[in-house]
């Protein structure tokens, strides 16, 4: 059974600290690693990761995949409380559906 | 362009009673799928579908029907409401099979007493 699995669950910060969260995956015919950051309503997506070694960016988030070791982290630094949510990761494969993690949720305290 | 809509966004039900959520969708997507989100637990999978007339089971689908007659439309039916099912329910499509990014519905928030 296909399975995502993220650390920490929880994590709480001071504005300015560089944070990392972890996702491991067992997904059949893997082909994606994506991340979400949810807030209070619906997941809004940040990256998705289909080659190893490759990093992404977009401002101070960063991600990057290794397909060997099954895993993804999420870099975030200069943290801001805008920053507190769940961030999610979610992996795609053959069976055609995203597998979600339990999530990590983030609070940056000022 | 409304993207993914789901309706209603609250509802309060009875223990046994039945109701339907709705998803719709405008962006011609194939792949729908509907996830429970409870506090602790991520999004779990409930029903997915790849295409009009095509359904399948995820990770919890018990107490939950589905049936996707048309490329835009994919409701979930609560056959007899449970109070486990209170839960934060969220719709989502897929352009590509799980190797593009999932659109989501805003969300609808069920309490079953």
């Amino acid at each position: 059974e296909d399975k995502v699995v993220q650390s920490p669950l929880s994590l709480v910060v001071h504005e300015g600290d560089t944070v990392t969260l972890n996702c491991s995956y067992e997904v059949t015919n893997f082909r994606s690693l994506l991340w979400y950051k949810q807030e209070k309503k619906a997941p809004t997506f940040l990256f998705m990761l289909t080659s190893s070694g490759i990093e992404k960016k977009s401002g101070r988030l960063s991600s990057i995949l290794d397909k060997k070791e099954l895993f993804s982290i999420l870099n975030i630094t200069a943290t801001q409380t805008g920053d507190s949510a769940i961030y999610l990761c979610a992996g795609g494969g053959g069976s055609e559906k995203l597998v979600f993690g339990k999530g990590t949720k983030l609070t940056v305290n000022p | 362009n409304a993207g993914v809509t789901q309706t209603p966004k609250f509802q309060v039900l009875k223990t046994g009673q039945s109701m339907t959520l709705q998803c719709a969708q405008d962006m011609n997507h194939e792949y729908m799928s509907w996830y429970r989100q409870d506090p602790g637990m991520g999004l779990r999978l409930i029903h997915y579908s790849v295409g009009a007339g095509i359904t399948d089971q995820g990770e919890v689908p018990n107490g939950y029907n589905v049936s996707r007659s048309t490329t835009e439309d994919f409701p979930l039916r609560l056959l007899s409401a449970a109070p486990s099912q209170t839960s934060v329910y969220f719709c989502a499509t897929l352009m590509a099979p799980a190797n593009t990014e999932a659109f989501f519905g805003q969300g609808t928030r069920l309490t079953v007493v």
